[in-house]
Parts: C-alpha cells; structure tokens; sequence
C-alpha cells in the first residue's frame, strides 16, 4: 500500500468552530508532514512529525494544532480561523526524516474554506 | 534568503516535442532537488530525485540535470503527450528532510 489518505476531502467551516483534518499511511513511514497550499502556489510546510514527535514547526500560529497518535495517523485541529487559512491541506510522509534523499508520498489533500 | 525560481508559470508545446522546464535557486545549498507532478485539486507525485554530487538523471522519458555551480536544474520530457500536461514543480531538500517547493510551472501539450 503506497498511499497516503486524506478525510475529510472538503470542509467548511465558520470562524468559531473546531475541526480536525485527519490523515494515514500503512507505508511504515517514520516521517509525517503537513503542508498549506494556496491556488496557484507552492506548498509550505507547517509541520513535520518525526517518530510520533514534532520535530520542525515553521512558526505556525496556534490556531493550528498538530498531533501524531501513532506512526500511522496524523491528525491537524483546527481552532479559530481565518478566511486567509482556507487553503489545499496536504499530508505527506517519508521513510524517515533524517535519512538524506528519501521522497516525500503526499494525500490528495482536504480542501479547507473558512467562512 | 532562500529563493526558488521556475522559468515560467506556463508552458505550451506540441505533442511529440521536447518539454524543458528550469528551476533556478540562490542562498541555498541543497542536498538535492526533486521533481514532482502536480495535477488540478491533487498533491503532489514524485518523479525524479538528483544528489548534489550528481549530474543527470533519467527515468524512462524524463531527464533531470543539475548544476550546483550554475545553481540550476533542468527538466526534460522528451515525445511529450497530452496526458503530461500538469504543474512541474521542483523542490530543494537538505539533510533535515525539508522541503522548499518553487512556485511551480504549469505545462500544457497540445494533440
């Protein structure tokens, strides 16, 4: 199985809600990712997960909140937000982080719109 | 600080030709570079990694090359087809396992 999955694909939600995007991979992946994406725009990287600890946040604020239950799941809570944070979510994982080279499998995405 | 730069945002050929993409950096020493396919509302797919130490790279019709002293990489897709049409983005990683992505090029090839 070399595919990483994404729930839910769309969610809407207003400024005062709580929700969580929710991701998986049975690859045995050490390495575990969340990036922003806007239309037309590259990936940025909000966290990685490095063996179920976080490892590089990129100064993301904390209405963002990662957390990484086991290996295989990677979870993104989400509080407070902005119109400006309705984005393309993407999870990807790596076989380990710290091994050089290894390529990034990413999910379709959760497409997030803030109202 | 760090910057990427993909020759184009969009890219036209014919069907049958040769598609060149360019990824040009400054401030930055990278590991390596990677190559990956993104298609409309999808992530991305990995195509190609190239080391530092290395000079060119092939996997069936594409070909990555890359000039740590020029600070660039080229992207080839030779006998192009309609279904290779989709943004190319390239990303630069070092011994961290972190990524930075360009601004990405979007390639159409027409029958």
């Amino acid at each position: 199985d070399t595919e990483v999955t994404q729930t839910p694909k769309h969610l809407v939600m207003g400024m005062t809600n709580k929700k969580s995007l929710k991701c998986e991979q049975h690859m045995g992946h050490r390495a575990m990712y969340w990036y922003k994406q806007k239309a037309k725009k590259p990936p940025e990287l909000m966290f990685v997960y490095s063996y179920e600890k976080l490892s590089i946040n990129e100064s993301v604020p904390s209405r963002f909140s990662p957390e990484c239950p086991n290996s295989s799941l990677l979870n993104l809570h989400l509080h407070a937000l902005q119109p400006e944070d309705s984005a393309l979510y993407l999870c990807a994982s790596s076989q380990d982080r710290l091994v050089p080279y290894n390529e990034q499998f990413f999910g379709p995405g959760t497409r997030l719109t803030v109202l | 600080s760090q910057k990427i730069e993909q020759n184009s945002e969009a890219l036209n050929i014919q069907e049958g030709k040769t598609a060149t993409l360019t990824c040009n950096y400054t401030n930055y020493s990278p590991a390596y570079l990677q190559w990956y396919r993104q298609d409309p509302g999808r992530g991305p797919v990995f195509l190609l990694l190239i080391r530092e130490n290395e000079k060119e790279k092939r996997k069936e019709r594409l070909k990555v090359t890359f000039d740590t002293t020029l600070k660039q990489s080229l992207f080839h897709i030779t006998a192009s087809q309609p279904a290779d049409s989709a943004t190319y983005l390239c990303a630069l990683g070092n011994q961290g396992g972190k990524l930075i992505f360009g601004q990405g090029t979007e390639l159409s090839v027409k029958p």
